[in-house]
C-alpha cells in the first residue's frame, strides 16, 4: 500500500505528557499537511510542510505544538505537555510537486486521547 | 465570516432521490475546489475536484462551481444509502498552498 502513513492509530497520553504523530507521504509525493478534527467539527489547518521546510505554520497554536519533516524519515507533529483540551483526531494528507493544486491524499488518522 | 461555509445539515433524502450540498467561499483568489466524503471514524476521501466554472459529471456526482458567486455544489444523483456520510468542501487558495475545509455537511439517505 503506498499511501500516506500515519501511525500509531491510537495514542493514550497522560495530562503533562508528549506526544509524538507520524506521518509518511504516499511515494512521489513531496508536501505534508497537518490538519485537528475535533468531535462533530470540520478539518482545522494546522501546518503545511516541504522537506526541511515549514511553508505555512498559521494554524499551529503558538505553545506546546511543532512540527517538522526532516530530509529522512517521517513528518512529526509534535505536542509537549499535552491537555485534555488535546484529544481529537489529527489526520496527515499529501500532495505531488506537480501539478501546484493537486488534491490532499489522507492517512488514516491518529486518534489522540489526553486523560 | 468563515472561510468555508457550509449548512452543518442534516440533510435528509430518500433513496434515488437527488442530494445537493453546497458551499460558499470567501477568497476570491482561490483556485482549486475540492468534495471530500467522510464516515464516521474514518479519514476523508476525495470525491471530486473542479477547477473552472461549469459543471463537472463524474459517475452519479456532479460539481459545480461558480467563482463569481464563490459557490460551490455537489450533487448526488440515485442516492444510495451508502452515500450517507459527511460532506466537506475544501478549497485551496491563491499560491494553492493552503487547503481550507468547511465544517461539512452531514447527509443521510433513507431506505
Amino acid at each position: 500500500n503506498a499511501g500516506v502513513m500515519q501511525n500509531p492509530r491510537h495514542l493514550v497520553r497522560r495530562r503533562g505528557q508528549e506526544a509524538r504523530l507520524r506521518c509518511s507521504p504516499m511515494k512521489g509525493h513531496s508536501h505534508v499537511y497537518w490538519y485537528r478534527q475535533l468531535p462533530e467539527e470540520g478539518l482545522k489547518f494546522m501546518v503545511y510542510l516541504q522537506k526541511e521546510n515549514i511553508i505555512d505554520e498559521s494554524g499551529m497554536p503558538k505553545e506546546r505544538f511543532s512540527a517538522e519533516f526532516p530530509k529522512e524519515g517521517p513528518s512529526i507533529l509534535r505536542i509537549q505537555q499535552v491537555v485534555r483540551g488535546d484529544s481529537a483526531a489529527y489526520f496527515c494528507a499529501s500532495s505531488p510537486v506537480e501539478p501546484v493544486n493537486s488534491p490532499l491524499h489522507f492517512g488514516n488518522g491518529t486518534r489522540l486521547t489526553v486523560t | 465570516q468563515k472561510e468555508v461555509e457550509q449548512n452543518s445539515g442534516p440533510l435528509s433524502v430518500p433513496e434515488g432521490a437527488i442530494a445537493s450540498l453546497n458551499c460558499t467561499y470567501s477568497d476570491r483568489g482561490s483556485q482549486s475546489f475540492f468534495w471530500y466524503r467522510q464516515y464516521s471514524g474514518k479519514s476523508p476521501e476525495l470525491i471530486m475536484s473542479i477547477y473552472s466554472n461549469g459543471d463537472k459529471e463524474d459517475g452519479r456526482f456532479t460539481a459545480q462551481l461558480n467563482k463569481a458567486s464563490q459557490y460551490v455544489s455537489l450533487l448526488i444523483r440515485d442516492s444510495q444509502p451508502s452515500d450517507s456520510a459527511t460532506y466537506l468542501c475544501a478549497v485551496t487558495g491563491a499560491g494553492g498552498f493552503k487547503t481550507i475545509f468547511g465544517a461539512g455537511t452531514r447527509l443521510f439517505v433513507k431506505a
